[in-house]
């Protein structure tokens, strides 16, 4: 099946810090989600960006689907970005997603 | 402000008993997803409905688990009998065309 890894594992940021998160998979994908689990446990969709750039606020997500990589930028970090963020990918019919392992993000004020 | 709800939030059983868990998707949306997050094996995709029909659930232990969705406003996942190894949070989520949006999911812990 398809492999999804995400990099780096862990970070900790000191607050107003920039970050890159990155995602690769391992065959062409139709659909590709950022989401970000905060400490309470939500999983809040933040990104569905199967090609192309997006932006919301201080988040911004860039996909190359040729390469098979994504990447999740955070900018002007802030405590409540804290959490842990994960990529996930559709594999076959729609909907059926594939979870990356997650980067556990720490923002330290 | 549409959201998926699911009850209860937290469930604390001892092995060998039924546990029901239910989703109210959000209105409107026609595909409804189980999925339960451990530490060792992350967020894994149990069971997926759409219209109300079961579209896929090889993720599930056909064994001891079923998902069902009795109407367009409530899907259920019942576990019976209940292992420790169930322990997990179980998410439901609900999607119309491309993005899922993930209710608060129910803690379950089977002692």
């Amino acid at each position: 099946g398809i492999q999804v890894e995400q990099s780096p594992p862990d970070l900790i940021l000191q607050e107003g810090a920039n970050s890159t998160l990155r995602c690769n998979f391992s065959d062409s994908v139709n659909n590709l989600q950022w989401f970000h689990q905060n400490p309470w446990g939500q999983l809040i969709n933040l990104f569905y960006i199967p090609s192309g750039t997006k932006q919301n606020g201080r988040l911004s997500a860039t996909t190359v689907a040729t390469e098979r990589y994504s990447l999740l930028y955070i900018s002007s970090s802030q405590t409540t970005d804290s959490g842990v963020y994960f990529c996930a990918v559709e594999v076959g019919s729609w909907g059926k997603l594939q979870f990356g392992a997650g980067t556990q993000v720490v923002v330290t004020p | 402000d549409a959201r998926v709800t699911q009850t209860p939030r937290h469930k604390v059983t001892e092995m060998g008993q039924e546990v029901t868990m239910r989703c109210q998707p959000i209105l409107g949306h026609n595909t409804v997803f189980w999925y339960r997050q451990t530490m060792m094996q992350g967020l894994e995709l149990l069971a997926y409905f759409r219209n109300r029909a079961p579209l896929d659930d090889s993720g599930m232990p056909k064994d001891r688990f079923s998902a069902e969705m009795p109407d367009a406003t409530l899907a259920t996942l019942k576990i019976q009998p209940s292992e420790p190894r169930d322990s997990a949070v179980y998410f439901c989520a609900s999607g119309l065309v491309y993005e899922q949006y993930f209710g608060p999911g129910t803690r379950l812990t089977v002692t």
